[in-house]
């Protein structure tokens, strides 16, 4: 496609459920980012791939959040046991460089409310 | 701990206007500092971004001002426009030594009234 694309736009679940949020990157981008963005606060970064592998992690804020790239395109992150902090806007990002050193081009999110 | 700062909050300008957004930064190891642009329900997009080499960085209307010693850096808008009602968000990263991701301000709501 044109443009990194994320599903579903909208996810509303019940605290406690497993939820899946799915990104699909420019093709031929190698970089990959998750971040989450609250209401009113700037995206926060979660993690990075470089290609199939996570390069940095440290973003994920507890073991219940974990993200795979298992052939280094699509990329899923999983949160697991939901709780209503974790209401927020998740943006994937792309880019065909290492990280910090070009353009990131985000998709236009997964909105997850956690009732 | 908030790496990057951002302010004001909020910004109105009138039509014409130059608008002044600023950042300050305490990792002295970013060496990339970006800015993006944000409309309501779209992903943030690159505006426009600099390195430490250089004290400014002018594209189209848009200025960056970069302060290495201050750790201080700063978009411009000349001539604002109504479509340039948004959210802007300064960035940092570091790209050497092991590169990681963006760290972002927490964004200002800029409004041009017409």
């Amino acid at each position: 496609g044109a443009g990194v694309s994320q599903t579903p736009s909208n996810k509303v679940t019940e605290k406690g459920k497993y939820v899946e949020l799915r990104c699909d990157p420019i093709s031929g981008h190698t970089a990959l980012y998750w971040y989450r963005q609250s209401l009113g606060q700037g995206p926060e970064f979660l993690i990075y791939f470089q290609g199939t592998g996570a390069a940095d992690d440290s973003g994920l804020p507890n073991d219940r959040f974990f993200a795979v790239r298992p052939e280094g395109s699509v990329s899923t992150l999983k949160i697991q046991r939901t709780e209503r902090g974790d209401s927020a806007v998740y943006l994937c990002a792309s880019s065909r460089r290492l990280a910090g050193s070009g353009e990131l081009f985000f998709g236009e999110g997964s909105r997850l409310t956690v009732l | 701990q908030q790496q990057v700062k951002q302010s004001p909050q909020s910004l109105i300008v009138q039509k014409g206007g130059i608008s002044i957004i600023n950042c300050a930064y305490e990792n002295t190891a970013f060496d990339y500092f970006p800015w993006y642009q944000q409309f309501p329900g779209k992903g943030p997009a690159l505006l426009i971004a600099i390195r430490p080499d250089v004290s400014e960085k002018k594209e189209g209307r848009f200025t960056i001002s970069f302060n290495k010693s201050a750790k201080q850096f700063s978009l411009h808008i000349m001539d604002s426009q109504p479509g340039d009602s948004a959210t802007y968000f300064c960035a940092a990263s570091r790209t050497r030594g092991g590169a990681d991701g963006l760290t972002f301000g927490k964004g200002t709501h800029l409004i041009i009234q017409p």
